[in-house]
């Protein structure tokens, strides 16, 4: 079993929808939790941390289960731009390495 | 740009052919590490540095991988005798000291393919 695993998706959705993301991960030491965001080809981009009291940034809504060992990323309103990979992202303690999911694929259609 | 940079791209060799990757970290991070990402997958963790000691490294970071920061500064990545296996994208993250989370910027990363 994976220590992070995420839906590969893809989502292709229309402009304006909302759309969900769902993580989960098995290491319940994991401290630090990110979705991060990778345009095809390029290097993965930091999108938002993710806290135990949920956090928002814009359109994008970030929320963590501890209990559940699950993280969830809710875009509002998508945009043609929010087509990418999204990889869920946790890590051990600070300053540890980063353990990532496969990524799920988003694709914003017109 | 103040980024994280790597060195080549993009690197073509032959199977048994040695190769050498080179990341220069954000001025004044302490902290670097080295990835690699296969299509269809999240980048795995290799080996991590803070400073110039090698903290941590991978079971994935076979006998043929080896990586140096030899003044803290920038790093060198060398696979040996590269097999087609080896054929993945290698990232290079840097990260401060002092990050209340543990936010890595990443490089663009070197797109290794082995014939």
């Amino acid at each position: 079993r994976k220590e992070v695993e995420q839906d590969p998706g893809p989502f292709n959705v229309p402009e304006g929808a909302t759309v969900a993301f769902n993580c989960t991960y098995s290491n319940s030491a994991s401290q630090s939790f990110f979705w991060y965001r990778q345009d095809c080809r390029k290097e993965p981009k930091l999108l938002m941390s993710v806290y135990s009291s949920g956090n928002e940034d814009g359109r994008f809504t970030a929320q963590l289960n501890r209990a559940s060992q699950y993280i969830s990323l809710l875009i509002r309103d998508s945009k043609l731009s929010d087509s990418a990979t999204y990889l869920c992202v946790v890590s051990a303690a600070y300053g540890n390495k980063l353990v990532f999911g496969a990524g799920t694929i988003l694709r914003v259609k017109s | 740009d103040t980024g994280v940079s790597q060195n080549p791209r993009h690197k073509i060799t032959k199977r048994g052919q040695n190769v050498t990757f080179r990341c220069d970290p954000i001025s004044e991070h302490n902290r670097l590490y080295w990835y690699r990402q296969t299509l269809g997958q999240g980048p795995e963790f290799l080996t991590y540095f803070q400073n110039e000691a090698q903290l941590e490294k991978s079971r994935l970071l076979s006998d043929r991988f080896s990586a140096e920061r030899p003044k803290g500064s920038f790093s060198t990545l060398e696979i040996q005798r590269t097999e087609q296996g080896d054929s993945a994208m290698y990232l290079c993250a840097s990260s401060p000291a002092g990050t209340p989370n543990n936010e890595q910027f990443f490089g663009p990363g070197t797109r290794l393919t082995v014939l």
